[in-house]
């Protein structure tokens, strides 16, 4: 059965501690992507990946960073936490957009992150 | 840039009845137009999708949706809901074609299936 496994499903932190959000799929997948879910705001982009070392910003990467040094991993990294980056935090993959794939995404079970 | 309304935060249904779930999108060319469904504490899990076609489009669970050009929308709708059925649902789309994008999704839809 595919797989996008976030390492940590809950997390309590305090303002200005560094965090780490892990991600890995066992799909092969070339992209991977991090959201935010809020009430009322839907999914929003923060960073994706197209390839290993790379990366691009979505809608909202300002206070968070990335790294990928593997093809399966991508880690989200929040350099000082806030309480405004209190939220669920959503991992997903999908092969390259074109044929056959039309980009899909297979997301991870979330990690709910409290910052206090 | 592309966006997804989704004018419902919350749509009421009887066990047994139809139901359907707004969406409408705007994207430059063609679109790629998905759907996915959340239950409680869960990561999303992917329904269907519309990429060319026949516009009626048919997914997991008994779930159909209706891709609309003229409209710009693309409804999800099922003919007899189930109290299984209650969750929130999200909208997706993304420029069709090749290239590195993501998908944009809308605010979510939360259903509820009285018995």
């Amino acid at each position: 059965d595919v797989k996008v496994t976030q390492s940590s499903r809950y997390l309590v932190k305090r303002t200005g501690e560094k965090v780490f959000l892990e991600c890995v799929q066992d799909m092969d997948h070339e992209n991977m992507f991090w959201y935010r879910q809020d009430p009322g705001l839907g999914l929003r982009l923060i960073y994706f990946s197209y390839d290993v070392k790379m990366k691009e910003k979505g809608d909202i990467p300002e206070g968070y960073s990335v790294s990928r040094e593997k093809k399966e991993r991508f880690s989200l990294i929040l350099e000082s936490a806030s309480t405004n980056q209190t939220s669920m935090y959503l991992c997903a993959s999908s092969s390259p957009m074109g044929p056959p794939s039309t980009g899909e995404l297979f997301f991870g079970e979330g990690s709910r992150l409290t910052v206090l | 840039a592309q966006s997804v309304a989704q004018p419902e935060d919350q749509v009421n249904v009887a066990e047994g009845n139809p139901l359907t779930v707004k969406c409408t999108y705007s994207v430059s060319g063609n679109p790629y137009l998905f759907w996915y469904v959340q239950y409680p504490n869960r990561g999303l899990q992917f329904l269907l999708k519309y990429i060319t076609g026949d516009n009626l489009v048919k997914g997991s669970y008994g779930f159909e949706a209706e891709f609309n050009k003229s409209q710009t929308s693309f409804h999800l709708k099922k003919p007899s809901a189930l109290v299984s059925d209650s969750a929130l649902y999200f909208c997706a789309v993304s420029p069709g074609g090749t290239g590195r994008r993501a998908l944009t999704f809308g605010s979510g839809t939360r259903l509820q299936v009285q018995p």
